[in-house]
């Protein structure tokens, strides 16, 4: 069955790195972007960024950028998410999730698939 | 960035009753308009994508809506277990977003 399964729970100072991995199973790794999502606590979803399986080309929302590293092995099918210069608000759940590469065009309408699957979440607390 | 606008942020309403959520992109995004529901505690679950098309398993009573700029997540007839947030989320450019989310409540 498909997994992503996230590495543990992280505390970090303020200033310091984290880094997020995201182990894969179950499904041809190369057919699907692996996308990373964080929320912080009691609020909405934040899209972080996504990398290509095959070329390992990224892309980052603009909040994000010069901040967020995402690479990939595709030896062993394991993403990973690195987030720089931490501050006491990038406090939250961090998520990665797959998103199939393929977008679909019918009837003069194009589309892409949604996320259907996601890694159980690591939470990242950033603290003096 | 496109922002995704999302309305209202909240919403209470009785059992059986039809509820709309609406959700407005900054810019054109064709039908690349994803909708999911969010319960506490666990990961989001795709309801929508293409702005109409039904995921594999999700209940009909849940309809989209909308191509362009405005979309509409439809529950034809509110039951107890769509207690959630509900958020959508445009995926036309290489940078993704969602909105905010509705919570929707039952009175």
């Amino acid at each position: 069955q498909v997994q992503l399964v996230q590495s543990g729970g992280e505390v970090k100072k303020p200033g310091a790195s984290v880094k997020v991995s995201c182990e894969t199973s179950g499904y041809s790794f190369s057919a699907y972007y692996i996308h990373w999502v964080r929320q912080a606590p009691g609020q909405g979803l934040e899209w972080m960024g996504r990398i290509h399986p095959n070329d390992g080309v990224s892309n980052y929302g603009q909040q994000f950028q010069g901040r967020i590293t995402l690479t990939r092995d595709r030896s062993t099918g394991t993403a990973y998410m690195e987030l720089a210069s931490l501050r006491s608000d990038d406090t939250a759940v961090y998520y990665c999730a797959r998103v199939k590469i393929a977008k679909f065009c019918s009837g003069g309408r194009c589309y892409s698939s949604p996320i259907d699957y996601w890694g159980q979440g690591t939470l990242v607390t950033v603290s003096s | 960035d496109i922002q995704m606008t999302q309305s209202p942020s909240s919403l209470s309403a009785s059992v059986g009753d039809r509820v709309t959520i609406t959700c407005r992109a900054s810019r054109h995004i064709d039908s690349f308009l994803n909708w999911y529901q969010q319960e506490p505690g666990k990961p989001p679950k795709a309801l929508i994508y293409g702005a109409s098309i039904l995921q594999s398993g999700v209940p009909s009573r849940f309809t989209g809506s909308g191509s362009g700029t405005d979309f509409n997540l439809t529950i034809s007839s509110l039951l107890p277990e769509d207690v959630a947030t509900y958020f959508c989320q445009q995926s036309y450019s290489d940078q993704h977003s969602f909105g905010q989310g509705t919570k929707l409540e039952i009175k």
